[in-house]
């Protein structure tokens, strides 16, 4: 199967400031890249994702890009505010006989006012 | 309005006591999912479905059942559940297997004494 590494696990910036999260797969033939942000006691959302046709994908602060060759991806927040505080997940997802889905262990972003 | 909904939110039972976690979603998805959150292990797919009557194994199965008897139903049952399957359950569905964003329902907190 698949196995999806994440780091930092927690992460802490300052208001403004930028964040990133990487994470790295092992398998080639994953083909789909979501990440989630998950609020204490809520149900994880997407945010953004990107298949494995694109290198880049950009929707306002967020932005994913992904190394298809290093089997990596990463997460970048700009500009960042005391609601992005969440914890975030990335995700590889493995069509396989139907769509597993592989996720990383969470990084903690904390933004200090 | 479009949801995906578990019942119960929490609950608490002994182990070896049969029981089922309902999932229903409204917005005639095709595939459906369950997982297990766990702290510092993210989200496991235990198991997901393409289709009415089409199910497949995750990447943790172990001790868990499904059906897909009508697309808006997915009941995860856990037959003898052990103290080791305490955890929170989240039920995600998407419109179809390559549509691939999911949405999550609010989740079900699961403890086994």
């Amino acid at each position: 199967g698949e196995n999806v590494e994440q780091h930092p696990s927690t992460l802490s910036v300052q208001e403004g400031d930028s964040a990133v999260i990487k994470c790295t797969y092992s398998d080639s033939a994953s083909n789909y890249f979501p990440w989630y942000k998950q609020e204490l006691g809520k149900r994880p959302q997407l945010i953004i994702d990107i298949r494995s046709n694109v290198g880049e994908k950009k929707d306002q602060r967020i932005a994913v890009t992904l190394n298809k060759t290093a089997k990596h991806f990463s997460l970048h927040i700009t500009e960042t505010q005391p609601e992005d505080s969440a914890v975030y997940f990335c995700a590889a997802s493995l069509p396989l006989t139907g769509n597993q889905f592989y996720f990383g262990t969470g990084t903690s972003l904390t933004v200090i006012p | 309005e479009a949801q995906v909904t578990q019942n119960p939110r929490y609950l608490i039972t002994v182990t070896g006591k049969k029981l089922t976690v309902t999932c229903s979603q409204n917005m005639n998805h095709e595939y459906m999912s369950w997982y297990r959150q766990d702290p510092g292990l993210g989200l496991r797919q235990i198991y997901y479905s393409m289709n009415v009557e089409v199910t497949d194994k995750g990447d943790v199965p172990e001790g868990y059942k499904v059906s897909r008897k009508e697309k808006r139903n997915f009941p995860l049952i856990l037959e003898s559940p052990s103290p080791n399957q305490t955890s929170l359950y989240f039920c995600a569905s998407s419109r179809t297997v390559h549509s691939y964003e999911q949405y999550f329902g609010p989740g079900t907190r699961l403890t086994v004494t």
